[in-house]
């Protein structure tokens, strides 16, 4: 059965430095998105991605973070100067259909744990 | 903006027994979807059950249920016959049919862990 992947699984990093998180999503799907998790809270979404540009992000996703398709497979978010409160799980998801053709549902990976020292 | 509630923190429920988990939301639209997704240890969050706001009748599946009552703006997930297996953070979570991207984030609640005692 087709699945997201994300590596790594786990990365610690010291404040400052820059991170970047990978996923593979499902290869016929056209939606991406990154949610992530602080520990013990909800999930926030933070940016979706279609058709190779942003179409909504939170105000989370402030000029610290981008994301790109680089390769036409995967879907990378890099946190370019990473801060304490930046640890977190984060999700990337993926989805195939347009509103109106289905449900939309999002297939979630494994999540990558960022831990920032 | 759309928000999602769930009021219970921590759930614990004996094998075989039926557990309720509590969702409610807030939203000035007319057609939405609503979701329950599960979390296992493992991580990995997988769709439990999905309910279109314009059907009236209920979805199911197989052990999982869910009571929509769209004037109340509730959610809630029926596990019946539960399982250890069953045990993991559930959420409930919203998101609208349509906006002009065509590509709307889903909105999640806090979650509720539950727990199933043998």
């Amino acid at each position: 059965e087709p699945e997201v992947t994300q590596t790594p699984s786990h990365q610690v990093t010291q404040m400052g430095q820059e991170v970047i998180l990978r996923c593979v999503p499902i290869s016929n799907h056209l939606y991406f998105y990154w949610y992530r998790q602080i520990l013990g809270q909800k999930v926030e979404f933070l940016v979706s991605f279609y058709n190779n540009e942003i179409s909504e992000k939170s105000e989370i996703f402030d000029d610290q973070f981008s994301v790109e398709r680089p390769d036409g497979s995967n879907f990378t978010l890099k946190i370019r100067s990473t801060k304490l409160e930046d640890s977190a799980m984060y999700f990337c998801a993926s989805s195939g259909k347009v509103w109106g053709m289905g449900t939309g549902e999002l297939f979630f990976g494994e999540g990558s744990r960022l831990t920032v020292l | 903006a759309q928000t999602v509630t769930q009021s219970q923190p921590e759930m614990s429920v004996q094998e075989a027994e039926t557990v309720t988990l509590s969702c409610t939301y807030d939203t000035s639209e007319s057609d939405y979807y609503l979701f329950w997704y599960k979390q296992p240890p493992s991580r990995q969050m997988i769709l439990v059950i999905r309910q279109e706001a314009y059907k009236q009748q209920n979805a199911t599946e197989n052990r999982f249920s869910v009571n929509f009552q769209k004037a109340a703006k509730s959610f809630s997930l029926k596990i019946s016959d539960s399982q250890l297996g069953d045990a993991a953070m559930y959420f409930c979570a919203y998101r609208s049919v349509f906006r002009n991207s065509g590509n709307t984030p889903l909105v999640f609640g806090k979650g509720t862990r539950l727990s199933v005692i043998a």
